[in-house]
């Protein structure tokens, strides 16, 4: 696609629940970030896959959260048993590593909302 | 580890009136530097970047020049309009690592 897709743009889950969000980057990006902005927060970074190597989950806050990415391209954020502080913005972007690397590109997010 | 460190507090400014937005950063060998902004309701999107030193990356009247003796991506605009109010990013990209290290972002209003 021509930019990053995520869906849904807008979840509203009820607490204990468990979601899944997804992301699709730009064709041929071999980084995928995942991060987190809460109102008014700046970003909180999560995960990120670069091309065949071991995910750095060293932003994921608990082991309720985990992400996979399925033949190096769609991304799915999973969490699990929904806290009410797992309301925000969820951020993917992909970036083309290949050399110098270039910027990142971001979807517009999905607003969850645990209720 | 790779680091980016912006200015918190958030700016507001009349029309017209001068912007610098402070970025510092700490990262092994040469990073690539760039500042996403995200106006409101929208997603994050490049504003300009900087690939070596020296550089001066610039767009919409905004600028920042690559400071390695400093290590600060400091952003400037001549004069600000309310259309640029939105919160501003710095980050950094190891070459090595490939991987987007952003600063916690700056909140800019601009006032008629």
């Amino acid at each position: 696609g021509a930019g990053v897709s995520q869906s849904p743009s807008n979840k509203v889950t009820e607490k204990g629940k468990d979601v899944e969000l997804r992301c699709d980057p730009i064709s041929g990006h071999t980084a995928l970030y995942w991060y987190r902005q809460s109102l008014g927060q700046g970003l909180e970074f999560l995960i990120y896959f670069q091309g065949n190597s071991a995910p750095d989950k060293s932003g994921l806050p608990s082991d309720r959260f985990s992400a996979e990415r399925t033949g190096g391209s769609v991304s799915t954020l999973t969490i699990q048993r929904t806290q009410q502080e797992d309301s925000a913005v969820y951020l993917c972007a992909s970036s083309l590593v290949q050399g110098a690397p270039t910027e990142a590109f971001f979807g517009q997010g999905t607003r969850l909302t645990v209720v | 580890g790779n680091s980016v460190t912006q200015m918190e507090e958030p700016v507001t400014l009349s029309e017209e009136a001068f912007l610098t937005i402070n970025c510092t950063y700490t990262a092994t060998g040469y990073p690539s530097l760039f500042w996403y902004v995200q106006y409101p309701g929208e997603g994050l999107q490049l504003l300009l970047k900087a690939t070596k030193a020296d550089d001066k990356g610039s767009n919409k009247g905004f600028e920042a020049t690559y400071r390695k003796e400093t290590t600060s991506f400091h952003l400037e605009k001549g004069s600000v309009q309310v259309s640029d109010s939105a919160v501003y990013f710095c980050a950094l990209v190891n070459t090595n690592a490939g991987k987007s290290t952003f600063g916690d972002g700056t909140t800019l209003t601009v006032k008629p």
